[in-house]
């Protein structure tokens, strides 16, 4: 199970903090991916994380102001977001990614971000 | 930036073979993966390494890649295949995972 926490309302410029708990599987076996889909939208990909925290892959639009990160130990991923824009408003989903295969195969349920004043 | 696209919507009758498209350069040198998506739920792998299903993805979703062009087919189409279809391809140029446009089917 991949249960994501922390999205909420935030308003234009400011800071939130995703996380992505992990169970029922160890999380250091896979590498991870966050996926956001704002409303009535397509998926977009987000970010990439290795298996023991690198390397770190970003979509273009987002460089500098996303950071993803996780601690093994605690089975979590997490996706630190600044400088938040209205266009950032999405459903935020973490994703599995088994070494080698380029896909996702195991998704959590999102965690909702709007980003309103 | 590298883009894949595909068809907005596909439309197909009960039994019959849904085909959709996902167009990029050189696609067929990366390789492919489909998710299903049904309104309000989280993706579902349907099909990765271009042809492979994961485990408990019914024999009627099928995938092959070459050129520039991926498809996935159902055949026997059911209604509860009725949802939004993505692929989804890793550029090695650019470290970046890409999504398809996605296409809505619709089992009429």
């Amino acid at each position: 199970q991949l249960v994501e926490s922390g999205g909420g309302l935030v308003q234009p410029g400011g800071s939130l903090r995703l996380s992505c708990e992990a169970s029922g599987f160890t999380l250091s076996s896979y590498e991870m991916n966050w996926v956001r889909q704002a409303p009535g939208k397509g998926l977009e990909w987000v970010s990439y994380v290795g298996r023991s925290g690198s390397p770190t892959y970003y979509a273009d639009s987002l460089k500098g102001r996303f950071s993803i990160s996780r601690d093994n130990a605690k089975n979590s991923l997490y996706l630190q977001m600044n400088s938040l824009r209205a266009e950032d408003t999405a459903v935020y989903f973490c994703a599995r990614e088994t070494t080698g295969t380029n896909s996702c195969d195991f998704w959590g349920q999102g965690t909702l971000v709007t980003v309103s004043s | 930036s590298y883009e894949l696209t595909q068809p907005p919507s596909v439309s197909v009758s009960p039994g019959q073979t849904a085909s959709i498209t996902c167009s990029g350069d050189n696609l067929g040198e990366k390789f492919t993966c489909w998710y299903q998506q049904k309104p309000g739920q989280s993706p579902v792998l349907v099909i990765y390494q271009d042809v492979k299903r994961p485990s408990g993805i019914p024999e009627r979703f099928f995938g092959y890649s070459s050129g520039n062009t991926a498809t996935l087919t159902i055949s026997g189409t059911q209604a509860m295949d009725e949802a939004d279809y993505y692929c989804q391809a890793w550029d090695s140029r650019t470290k970046s995972t890409v999504f398809g446009t996605g296409t809505k089917v619709t089992v009429l």
